[in-house]
């Protein structure tokens, strides 16, 4: 079974640029979450998704970051603007109901530099 | 103020050995749950090990454990005889149910194994 999967695996681009990052969760899995980790620095939440439940945006460093789940399963992070503190590892998880002891499975993240 | 705190920044080890990795939490919620990953330098997270907070028992994973010390809000993964894959970044996580699915992380701890 797939795992977690993401893309692009690289991004580089010109700060102002706006960027797309994909996410494809484990099959079945009804929550995706979305985290950010800076270099050297511990993963920070960005947003959460939960089947057709309205998503947890709380983390989402400004209006500048967006995310959407289509059809309950892939989904996109954008970043409009981009601004050289956007540079970072963008990972995505998935799990199955969020509750107990179900673990969150990474993908293996996007990097982003921006120039 | 700091959810999860991991104090060492960075560990060393003998292969061989047994290590203990230390993580403090803070939570008024009697319901959680912590959580054990690690990552490699290639970047994946790998789910290492789960403890609800009303486990009676220490969970067990192999050679992981945790030293779960609920009075003192501590949840420390103690790895036995230690190898050199272990070398890599360890996070400590914690969810809350009120807080939907998702994982606040430590900042983390490095350690390596010396052969």
């Amino acid at each position: 079974g797939a795992g977690v999967s993401q893309s692009p695996s690289n991004k580089v681009t010109e700060k102002g640029k706006d960027v797309e990052l994909r996410c494809d969760p484990i099959s079945g899995h009804t929550a995706l979450y979305w985290y950010r980790q800076s270099l050297g620095q511990g993963l920070e939440f960005l947003i959460y998704f939960q089947g057709n439940s309205a998503p947890d945006k709380s983390g989402l460093p400004s209006d500048r970051f967006s995310a959407e789940r289509t059809g309950g399963s892939v989904s996109t992070l954008t970043i409009q603007r981009t601004q050289q503190e956007d540079s970072a590892v963008y990972l995505c998880a998935s799990s199955q109901a969020p509750r107990g002891n179900q673990p969150q499975h990474f993908g293996d993240g996007t990097r982003l530099s921006i120039l | 103020a700091q959810k999860i705190t991991q104090t060492q920044p960075g560990m060393f080890v003998q292969e061989k050995e047994a290590v203990t990795l230390d993580c403090t939490y803070d939570t008024s919620d009697p319901s959680y749950g912590l959580f054990w990953y690690k990552q490699p330098s290639s970047g994946e997270m790998i789910f290492l090990i789960y403890q609800g907070s009303y486990d009676q028992q220490n969970a067990t994973e192999g050679r992981y454990s945790l030293n779960f010390q609920k009075a003192r809000k501590s949840a420390n993964l103690v790895i036995s005889a230690s190898q050199l894959g272990d070398s890599a970044m360890y996070f400590c996580a914690m969810r809350e149910p009120n807080q939907g699915g998702k994982l606040i992380f430590g900042q983390g701890t490095e350690l390596s194994v010396k052969p």
